[in-house]
């Protein structure tokens, strides 16, 4: 199984702050990979897909980039509504894996 | 929009099988242009994906649940289903359904149905 690492696992900053979440896979995965927003007791939310793409309606403070086995998910401007945990999932192979989440909260 | 809907029991004694149905509207499993998928969430911790169908019934299992898993598929109902046989207390979780499209991204997601495995 390719083994997905999440760096932090959790962080604090404030609204505006410019926010970076890295992704590590245990084998290139090329750009085959997305990342999620979940909200507590919700279903996790689609951000990107294919290491870079916005999926339609989520804000462009959104972006990813990276591609082999390194990925970052940055917000631009952290809003208030951004609080929640980000997970990444490799969509390259199965067993499709997750990473283990990075939880953001707002200072 | 597709919108997918979990039901089925949120309790199941050690030993028993877990059953769930994925109800998807708003579009059609026949339409040949995605897989399904069943996702689950143990709480507190992180997103496990246990395998997908096509609407042919073709499938794909996590090799580590593959002996006690079954994933099928009903395209008259337009549902998708979910077995997992001699269950334990380590597959208490949030099980979601979700869409799985082109390479292999979840979108949408159903709700979550909580099952806890007691007795």
């Amino acid at each position: 199984d390719i083994q997905m690492t999440q760096s932090p696992s959790s962080l604090s900053a404030s609204v505006g702050d410019r926010v970076t979440i890295t992704c590590r896979a245990s084998q290139s995965i090329s750009s085959y990979l997305s990342w999620y927003q979940q909200k507590p007791g919700k279903a996790p939310k689609l951000l990107i897909y294919a290491a870079s793409s916005l999926q339609s309606g989520v804000p462009s403070r959104f972006s990813g980039s990276g591609s082999g086995t390194d990925f970052t998910l940055t917000i631009s401007s952290l809003q208030p509504e951004d609080s929640a945990t980000y997970h990444c999932q490799q969509s390259d192979r199965t067993p499709l894996t997750f990473g283990g989440g990075t939880k953001v909260e707002i200072k | 929009q597709v919108q997918l809907q979990e039901s089925g029991p949120g309790l199941v004694k050690p030993s028993q099988t877990l059953s769930l149905t994925c109800t998807v509207s708003g579009g059609s499993i026949s339409s040949g242009d995605y897989y399904w998928s069943w996702i689950r969430q143990p709480p507190g911790k992180g997103l496990e994906w246990i395998g997908y169908i096509y609407y042919s019934g073709n499938t794909s299992y996590k090799p580590s649940l593959k002996s006690r898993v079954t994933i099928s598929v009903d395209t008259s109902k337009n549902q998708f289903s979910l077995r997992l046989t001699s269950v334990t207390a380590a597959d208490t979780a949030v099980y979601y359904c979700a869409r799985t499209g082109d390479p292999n991204w979840f979108d949408p997601w159903g709700q979550g149905t909580l099952v806890t495995v007691s007795s």
